[in-house]
Formats: C-alpha cells, sequence, structure tokens
C-alpha cells in the first residue's frame, strides 16, 4: 500500500545519543512535514520541506535537524538527544507546496529519552 | 497568540449522534480541517471547511461560521469503531496549520 513509511516505530536512547528518524514516502508529494506529538498538546510542527533541496523551521526546530535530499525521503536528526525530546513524532507530506493541504501521515515512531 | 480550542473529552452512546465543538482565534483563516486519530495510530483525514456552511460525508459532517470563529463535526450513528480522539486544525494567514490537542470521544453500548 502506497503512502509514508516511518522508521523506527519505537526507541529507547540515552541522553546524549544521536538519532535518525527515517521518513520515506512513495505518492511524489512535494511537501514533507515533522511533528511532534504529546499528551495534552497539539501536533507541533518541527521542520518541513515544501521541496526537495529546501527546508524550513516549524513551531519547535531547537535540537532538530533535516535534509530533504530527494522528493521521497526526509529524515529527522536529534543530534544530542535530551529527555525533553521523549515524543511520539510524525511525518507526514501532502501533494501541494504552497502550504498544507490534506496532509498524508506516517504511523509514528516513538522515542524515549533517558 | 494564536488559539485552537476543543473539548478534552467527550462521552455518548452507540447509535446516537454527538457534536464535536472547536473554537479558533488565529492569524487569518485558509480552512479548517478535521483529522481522527485512533489511538496508538496516525491521524487521518475528515473534512475540510474554507466556505461557512456545512459539508456533509456520509455519517460525519463539519460546519463552520469564519465570522465567529467557529467549527464542529458532527458524528451521526455513532459506533464503536468512532472510538478515537478527533483534532480540529486552521490554515492560518501564513499557510501554516495550527493544531487544537483534540478532542477524545468515548462511546458506550
Amino acid at each position: 500500500i502506497a503512502g509514508i513509511t516511518q522508521a523506527p516505530t519505537s526507541q529507547i536512547l540515552a541522553a546524549g545519543r544521536r538519532m535518525t528518524l527515517r521518513c520515506t514516502q512513495d505518492m511524489r508529494h512535494n511537501a514533507m512535514y515533522w511533528y511532534r506529538q504529546d499528551l495534552g498538546l497539539g501536533l507541533r510542527l518541527i521542520h518541513y520541506s515544501n521541496t526537495a533541496g529546501t527546508t524550513g523551521k516549524g513551531e519547535v526546530p531547537d535540537g532538530y535537524s533535516v535534509s530533504r535530499a530527494n522528493t521521497d525521503d526526509f529524515p529527522l536528526t536529534l543530534a544530542s538527544a535530551v529527555p525533553s525530546q521523549t515524543s511520539v513524532y510524525f511525518c507526514a507530506s501532502s501533494e501541494g507546496s504552497g502550504g498544507p493541504g490534506e496532509l498524508f501521515f506516517g504511523e509514528g515512531s516513538r522515542l524515549t529519552v533517558l | 497568540g494564536q488559539n485552537i480550542d476543543q473539548p478534552t473529552e467527550m462521552t455518548a452512546t452507540e447509535g446516537a449522534i454527538v457534536q464535536i465543538n472547536c473554537t479558533y482565534q488565529t492569524s487569518g483563516f485558509n480552512g479548517l480541517f478535521w483529522y481522527q486519530q485512533h489511538a496508538g495510530e496516525a491521524p487521518t483525514f475528515l473534512s475540510y471547511n474554507v466556505l461557512d456552511g456545512l459539508e456533509e460525508k456520509g455519517r460525519f459532517s463539519s460546519f463552520l461560521s469564519r465570522s465567529k470563529g467557529y467549527s464542529y463535526l458532527l458524528l451521526k450513528e455513532l459506533q464503536m469503531k468512532d472510538s478515537a480522539s478527533y483534532l480540529c486544525a486552521v490554515r492560518d494567514s501564513n499557510y501554516q496549520l495550527i493544531w487544537g490537542a483534540g478532542t477524545k470521544l468515548i462511546i458506550k453500548p
């Protein structure tokens, strides 16, 4: 089934370690997004990319970096993980690049930083 | 600041009708979305409103009043599988999505 694949689905990580969450889509969507979801809060945008080769900062970008070398892949890297980065991370994509229309989400990556 | 308000939790009975409200204060408005999210799963798109009025899609309907900064999601003939969180999101003047915290809907037999 076409869509968005995230890996890993779950990870426990020691504080200070580097971690990359992978995201791949096969829908040829222009725009891709990384969100974090925490209990009691709405989805918060970390970084986004409107098209391959470009990226932008969202609401909570500190401690995270992204790259968009091609249309399909949009990895999220935590350079030095901290406990406050414990969260569920969702990658999403949308067809247009002029701001998000209908979003298609991956199944999420549950990250625990100890 | 920008703000989306939804009730935290609602309970309804199987077969009944429930209305989930969403009020918003954002910098501009370029559409409102509703998503459904089952526990432990990804959000999935339900509806989109950009003009005032009611959009009907099967058992689900979504209403928008831009002048009041208000929307609701109406679920009819509730089924147990409708137990989920319902997320309201507004696209602002910069075409960024602002998300509410979600409403957890519990369906009882």
